[in-house]
């Protein structure tokens, strides 16, 4: 199985600043054959199921904000909220979909 | 507009059984590869399994913890998935959410979830 490990557990940035977070896969996740990385990140509010944020590493999903970019290819991947907002505290996850079980990393709680 | 209901969770004495049902609504139900995920209380999520669609062969894949005890499947004429949980263990206890698997084009990952439903296993 492929594991997801995340890092730091958990962050405090003032408003309008950046927030880094990273997630390490214990195996490669790029694929060759179609130059794509199969990595996802989601954010989970408190009391609210998860929300797709960007996929294939770095591309978001519709709608949303601009200010959340990912990159990294490989094993080592980063999302970025370049100015942290009050709405972005949540706990923020990847997950690899590159070979079941589609694993997630432990989760990276955001906090202002 | 993407809609998933879950129903069926509730309290069940450690070794028994439940089945959480998923109605699917504001897409083709028929084409779409669904999955299950969970969340223990105060815990991270875990992927428990996927179902591809007919066409696609209809096969599924399970995390070890669930698999050989769980067997997920779907009814395309109901829009329905299920999740058939047997010999339930204390750690089964967790919101299991239903999810649609890369439902949009060129999309990767979960792209939508449903509100979840609370299992939990305690005598």
């Amino acid at each position: 199985d492929i594991v997801m490990t995340q890092s730091p557990d958990s962050l405090a940035v003032s408003l309008g600043e950046r927030a880094t977070i990273n997630c390490k896969s214990s195996q490669n996740i790029f694929f060759s054959s179609n130059n794509r990385n199969y990595l996802a990140w989601y954010q989970q509010i408190p009391g609210r199921p998860p929300k797709l944020l960007i996929y294939w590493a770095f591309t978001r999903e519709s709608g949303v904000p601009d200010r959340f970019s990912g990159s990294g290819s490989g094993t080592d991947f980063t999302l970025t909220i370049s100015s942290l907002q009050a709405e972005d505290v949540a706990v923020y996850y990847c997950q690899q979909y590159y070979s079941s079980p589609f694993t997630f990393g432990q989760g990276t709680r955001l906090e202002i | 507009e993407v809609q998933l209901v879950e129903s069926g969770g509730g309290l069940v004495n450690p070794g028994g059984s439940l089945r959480l049902s998923c109605v699917a609504s504001g897409f083709t139900f028929t084409n779409a590869w669904m999955s299950w995920v969970r969340q223990a209380p105060g815990k991270g999520l875990e992927w428990v399994g996927r179902i591809k669609s007919k066409r696609d062969g209809g096969t599924t894949d399970y995390a070890a913890p669930v698999k050989d005890r769980f067997i997920i499947s779907r009814d395309d004429s109901k829009n329905t998935l299920y999740v058939q949980m047997y010999t339930l263990k204390t750690e089964d206890t967790a919101v299991y959410y239903c999810t649609t698997w890369a439902l949009a084009p060129d999309i990767g990952g979960i792209d939508y979830w449903g509100q979840g439903s609370l299992v939990t296993v305690s005598s």
